[in-house]
């Protein structure tokens, strides 16, 4: 099991409701990222961030935000929520130079976000 | 775009069979991995290959690559139940850095 946590597991919302999805990795790793994925289909990349106070969009535009103030944190949030931001959202996290899987990304078990 | 393309398919054997799994990709790559997630859960890495190796083994894995082809293999031999799951291949080209691109799937159903 991956040191790389998330919360919550689920979340129901109403639509315009504000939230924060968080993501905790206890590895030191530099690198995080946030996939978004709807059931049985590909992951896209939504943000990443190479260290702190580093943070780049992905290849799929959201309307989400992050912020990395400290390593082990990588929050991401949504000022409104509306019912195309459903999906899941999964957390992942990644070292560079050491050990034997040079770019291993380890992935946390994932935000189910349902917003009605 | 995505640089990780399984073809799309559903696998459904019996347990003992073996199930084998492709992905193609359109640049070149430094290396390309196989990741696999159970159902609701995230993604966790089986296996990386390098862009200068053609095949590579681990416990009941088996990963081919052809950079000519710009594809790869999974083989899971001798199937279980517990490998019922969703296995993805990614690869970091053309992003490099640690950035990877991901490919859409493979369900694999081990029927006991």
């Amino acid at each position: 099991e991956a040191d790389i946590y998330q919360t919550p597991r689920y979340l129901v919302i109403g639509t315009g409701k504000k939230i924060t999805l968080e993501c905790s990795q206890t590895m030191g790793h530099d690198k995080m990222y946030w996939y978004q994925q709807d059931p049985g289909m590909e992951l896209h990349l939504i943000h990443y961030s190479y260290g702190v106070n580093s943070t780049e969009k992905g290849d799929l535009s959201s309307e989400s935000t992050v912020s990395r103030i400290r390593t082990e944190h990588f929050p991401l949030t949504l000022e409104s929520a509306r019912p195309s931001h459903t999906s899941q959202y999964l957390c992942a996290s990644s070292d560079l130079g050491q050990g034997r899987s040079y770019n291993e990304q380890f992935f946390g078990p994932g935000t189910r976000l349902t917003v009605l | 775009s995505q640089q990780g393309e399984e073809d799309p398919q559903a696998l459904s054997i019996q347990e003992g069979e073996n199930a084998t799994m492709n992905c193609s990709y359109k640049t070149s790559i430094n290396n390309l991995q196989w990741y696999r997630q159970n159902s609701g859960r995230g993604l966790v890495h089986l296996i990386l290959i390098r862009s200068n190796e053609r095949e590579k083994h681990s416990g009941r894995l088996r990963v081919t690559l052809d950079t000519s082809k710009k594809s790869s293999s999974l083989l899971i031999t001798a199937s279980r139940a517990a490998d019922t799951a969703s296995y993805f291949c990614a690869t970091d080209g053309p992003y490099g850095n640690n950035r990877l691109a991901f490919g859409k799937g493979n369900q694999v159903v081990v029927i006991p």
